[in-house]
C-alpha cells in the first residue's frame, strides 16, 4: 500500500493565482482531513470529510474549498491565493469514529504564496 | 475548547538515556490520543494510539500513558539513539466524529552520541 499520497510537494504561487493540491489513500478509509501546519501555531484543522460527497469545515476553512467525489481522493482547492496561506498543507486518513481511529498522514505540500 | 500543551518545548539528553515527553489537555472527554513523530521536512509518522479506556500502550522502546482524569499523557524512551532525534507531537481526538485531531505544539528532541 502507498498510503497518504500528496501532491506536489512543492509549490510556488503567486497572490491571486489559484491550485489544487491532490491527496489520495489506498488504504479505504472513511474520513479524511486536511491540515495545515505553521512556525509556532502546529496543525490546525481546515476541512475534513467522514465519506464520498460529505465535507465539513475545521477551524482555519477560509480561503480554501474541497469535495470529495470518491473514497480514495480529497483535494484542496485555494481559489485565490494569499501570502496568509503560505503553510505546509497535511493530507491524513482514519477509519473514523472513537475507537481504534489511528489517523495516518501524508508526506505534506510546502506551499509558498509570494 | 480543547488545548493540547506540550512541554518541554526542545530536550537535549546523551545517547542511552531514558526520558520522557510530556502531553497536557484541558478538557477530559477526549476519545483517544496518538503520538506522532516527525522529522525535518518530513510528514508525521504515527508511533502510539492510546483509546480513552485504556491507561498505556507500548511499541518496542516507545511507552505511552494516558491519565483522562488529570489530563495527561507522556511519552516514555527507553535508551535513547541518535535516531531518536526528531520533534514528537502528541494531538487529542476531540470529537465524536473521529475527524479532528487537537494539537499540541511539540516536543523537539535531540539525542547526542
Amino acid at each position: 500500500n502507498a498510503g497518504v499520497t500528496q501532491t506536489p510537494k512543492f509549490q510556488v504561487l503567486k497572490t491571486g493565482q489559484s491550485m489544487t493540491l491532490q491527496c489520495a489513500q489506498d488504504m479505504n478509509h472513511e474520513y479524511m482531513s486536511w491540515y495545515r501546519q505553521d512556525p509556532g501555531m502546529g496543525l490546525r484543522l481546515i476541512h475534513y470529510s467522514v465519506g464520498a460527497g460529505i465535507t465539513d469545515q475545521g477551524e482555519v476553512p477560509n480561503g480554501y474549498n474541497v469535495s470529495r467525489s470518491t473514497t480514495e481522493d480529497f483535494p484542496l482547492r485555494l481559489l485565490s491565493a494569499a501570502p496568509s496561506q503560505t503553510s505546509v498543507y497535511f493530507c491524513a486518513s482514519s477509519y473514523g469514529g472513537t475507537g481504534n481511529n489511528e489517523q495516518f498522514f501524508g508526506p505534506g505540500t510546502r506551499l509558498t504564496v509570494l | 475548547k480543547q488545548e493540547v500543551t506540550q512541554i518541554p518545548a526542545a530536550l537535549s539528553v546523551p545517547e542511552g538515556e531514558n526520558l520522557v515527553l510530556n502531553c497536557s489537555f484541558t478538557d477530559s472527554a477526549i476519545y483517544n490520543l496518538q503520538w506522532f513523530r516527525q522529522d525535518p521536512g518530513k510528514g508525521l509518522t504515527s508511533l502510539l494510539l492510546i483509546q480513552s479506556s485504556q491507561r498505556e500502550q507500548t511499541s518496542g522502546r516507545l511507552n505511552a500513558s494516558l491519565d483522562k482524569s488529570s489530563g495527561r499523557s507522556t511519552l516514555y524512551i527507553a535508551a535513547s539513539q541518535p535516531g531518536d532525534s526528531a520533534t514528537y507531537l502528541c494531538a487529542a481526538l476531540a470529537n465524536q466524529a473521529g475527524t479532528a485531531l487537537i494539537f499540541g505544539k511539540g516536543t523537539t528532541l535531540s539525542v547526542s552520541s
